[in-house]
């Protein structure tokens, strides 16, 4: 089955590093979504994209920048990372034909020391 | 700020029994209510969602939304321990933007 796929599963870094988080989705959707989800399960939107275009940017530390090469790709990029950017960052697809129904990949842990 | 609040925090059920979890939100212009389940390092997955006032069913998950009381629910007819997760309503405007609730983590008692 197609899916939402992200890389890696988990990274570990030490505070002021750089890293990258890739994801990819095979449904042929035309939105993707980066949520951050903490170590009380709250998960929290902090980008959306629909065809390439940024619609929602929220409240996110400006370390954070999302990239977009294609509506199948989107990417996460975390400039100088901190303690409390230790979370599980998951993407997510959806069709905005089909209601706003996400599809979620299996997410990229992130432990910062 | 749209904000989703969800009661129990967590719950434990007997095999078998009918289980209840709600939902509050705050954005009256909310017009897509759903929910989530997503069990321990997996991820989260649609359930049900909903549009309009009333209830839907589909197998043993019925959601039932009542918009003038900024209410939803999720209930689970006759609680399997694979039903067990952490459970995440959500509501939007039809904005781009799913707003995920505080969670309701599950266990079912075999």
């Amino acid at each position: 089955e197609t899916a939402v796929f992200q890389t890696p599963n988990y990274h570990v870094t030490q505070v002021g590093n750089e890293v990258s988080f890739n994801c990819k989705q095979t449904l042929g959707h035309d939105t993707m979504y980066w949520y951050k989800q903490d170590s009380k399960k709250l998960l929290k939107i902090m980008f959306s994209y629909n065809n390439k275009q940024l619609i929602v940017n929220e409240t996110v530390p400006r370390r954070f920048s999302p990239q977009s090469s294609d509506k199948a790709h989107l990417n996460l990029r975390i400039k100088s990372v901190e303690p409390e950017d230790s979370a599980v960052y998951l993407c997510a697809s959806s069709n905005r034909v089909s209601n706003e129904r996400l599809f979620f990949g299996h997410g990229t842990k992130l432990s910062v020391l | 700020q749209q904000k989703v609040q969800q009661s129990p925090e967590s719950l434990i059920v007997p095999e078998g029994a009918m289980t209840s979890l709600n939902c509050t939100f705050s954005d009256s212009a909310s017009q897509y209510f759903a929910w989530y389940r997503q069990h321990s390092g997996k991820a989260p997955k649609a359930l049900m969602s909903i549009f309009s006032n009333g209830e839907k069913e589909e197998g043993r998950f019925t959601i039932h939304l009542n918009k003038a009381s900024l209410h939803f629910s999720l209930h689970i007819r006759d609680s399997q321990p694979s039903d067990s997760a952490l459970y995440l309503c959500a509501d939007s405007n039809m904005g781009y933007k799913l707003t995920f609730g505080t969670g309701t983590s599950l266990l079912v008692d075999p």
